[in-house]
């Protein structure tokens, strides 16, 4: 079966720099996405890497190690607005279920100022 | 660009009920997923309906069932609701089956008693 682990929360200052770590065990990986939601609303999707290296999109990088099974979002100079849960998922193909796509249980980030 | 709409927000609902839920996809996207997402936890997969067929599916029971129209809206059913039931339903699209970025709706929320 699929499985992630991610760290359930994080504290930082505004300023700081935050990395949320992903170890996932799945069959047929195809990528990891990492998406944030504040509290009260819906997921928002952030970034996506199927290979290995690093992507950065803003603040935000992700980066993958596929032979790792390991990946993380790294969030710089943190605002406030910040604060949210972050997730990682992955697609893998789940036999005769068809594809299927597993969300980590999120890490909550609390940014102080 | 109209986003992904869902309707109701809230509702409640007791033990034994039947309950429907709809969403309305990003304009141009042909696939959407449905998930359920318990308080503090990540969202779990239900299932994916592309061009109105079922393109995957999570680890639910049949008592969940869905539909995708020909204007790609879809509808998440649950019967014989149960306690562990309670939780908010989110809805994602993305065009032509991609998996990896997903735009969701802001949930309905759906309380069991």
């Amino acid at each position: 079966g699929q499985s992630l682990e991610q760290p359930s929360e994080v504290t930082a200052v505004e300023g700081a720099i935050v990395q949320i770590n992903c170890t996932y065990q799945t069959s047929g990986f195809y990528g990891l996405s990492w998406y944030q939601q504040h509290d009260g609303g819906a997921p928002t999707f952030l970034s996506y890497n199927a290979l290995d290296g690093l992507e950065e999109t803003g603040r935000f990088s992700s980066f993958l190690s596929r032979s790792d099974s390991y990946g993380y979002l790294l969030l710089q100079e943190l605002q406030m607005k910040d604060s949210a849960s972050y997730f990682c998922a992955v697609r893998d193909h789940g036999g005769a279920a068809g594809n299927k796509l597993t969300f980590g249980g999120g890490t909550r980030v609390l940014v102080k100022p | 660009e109209t986003g992904v709409t869902q309707s109701p927000t809230h509702l409640i609902k007791t033990r034994g009920q039947q309950v429907t839920l709809r969403c309305s996809s990003q304009s141009g996207h042909n696939t959407v997923s449905w998930y359920q997402q318990a308080l503090g936890q990540g969202p779990q997969f239900i299932f994916q309906y592309y061009r109105e067929e079922e393109n995957g599916r999570g680890n639910f029971p049949p008592r969940f069932s869905g539909l995708q129209f020909p204007n790609y809206s879809s509808e998440l059913n649950v019967n014989a609701l149960e306690l562990d039931d309670s939780a908010l339903y989110l809805c994602a699209s993305s065009p032509n089956r991609d998996w990896n970025t997903q735009y969701f709706g802001p949930g309905t929320r759906l309380t069991v008693l």
